[in-house]
């Protein structure tokens, strides 16, 4: 079964500063792999998502991640962080013919004026 | 477009209480799922239909919880005889349909059991 870890389950970085949140996958099989963002009282948000196209794969919002498989990992990064860029982020995994997602715990993100 | 929706926003009851949910997803997918997000468990797979069948109950917590779809459209989650551990927020998606394709979350149905 696929599994998802996110490293840090709160983060705070200043506005301007480089944002990484981690994620680290482990799949039986080739997995896909997502990157949500949901503020206060809403719904999940897409941000981007790898289909094993290419490993570096730009979203929305200035959001990049890359997919690293002898790392297992797809971090999510944006060079220049913004105070609307607070929210919480999750990862996600699913497998090719496995419709449902499993998700990783969530990550806050803060940002410091 | 219209986005995917789900009502109540809000549910407050009482422990032993019915309770429905209701999903309307994105005109045309055809693929829809139900997760809950609580505090002691994250993020976690329910159910998932394609078209009105549900090929995955697998998330179900127990014989409590069920749900349906009708016209290949609307879901209704039921839990019967709530529990104070059903307090939670439950989310809907849809999709096209196509394996993998991109999920579109609604709102969200927030529960509380008193």
């Amino acid at each position: 079964a696929q599994s998802v870890t996110q490293l840090g389950s709160h983060v705070s970085v200043s506005e301007g500063a480089l944002v990484l949140l981690r994620c680290n996958y482990s799949s039986s099989v080739p997995p896909y792999l997502f990157w949500y963002v949901q503020y206060p009282n809403q719904g999940l948000q897409l941000l981007l998502k790898y289909t094993s196209a290419a490993t570096l794969v730009k979203g929305i919002n200035g959001f990049e991640a890359e997919f690293k498989k002898s790392e297992t990992s797809f971090h999510l990064t944006k060079p220049s962080a913004h105070m609307s860029d607070a929210a919480e982020y999750f990862c996600a995994v699913s497998d090719f013919g496995n419709e449902k997602l499993t998700f990783g715990t969530g990550t806050r993100l803060t940002i410091i004026p | 477009g219209a986005g995917v929706s789900q009502s109540p926003s809000n549910k407050v009851t009482e422990k032993g209480k019915d309770v429905e949910l209701r999903c309307d997803p994105i005109s045309g997918h055809t693929a829809l799922y139900w997760y809950r997000q609580s505090l002691g468990q994250g993020l976690e797979f329910l159910i998932y239909f394609q078209g009105n069948s549900a090929p995955d109950k697998s998330g179900l917590p127990s014989d409590r919880f069920s749900a349906e779809r009708t016209g290949g459209s609307v879901s209704t989650l039921t839990i019967q005889r709530t529990q104070q551990e059903d307090s939670a927020v439950y989310l809907c998606a849809s999709s096209l349909g196509v394996l993998s394709e991109t999920q579109y979350f609604g709102p969200g149905t927030r529960l509380l059991v008193l």
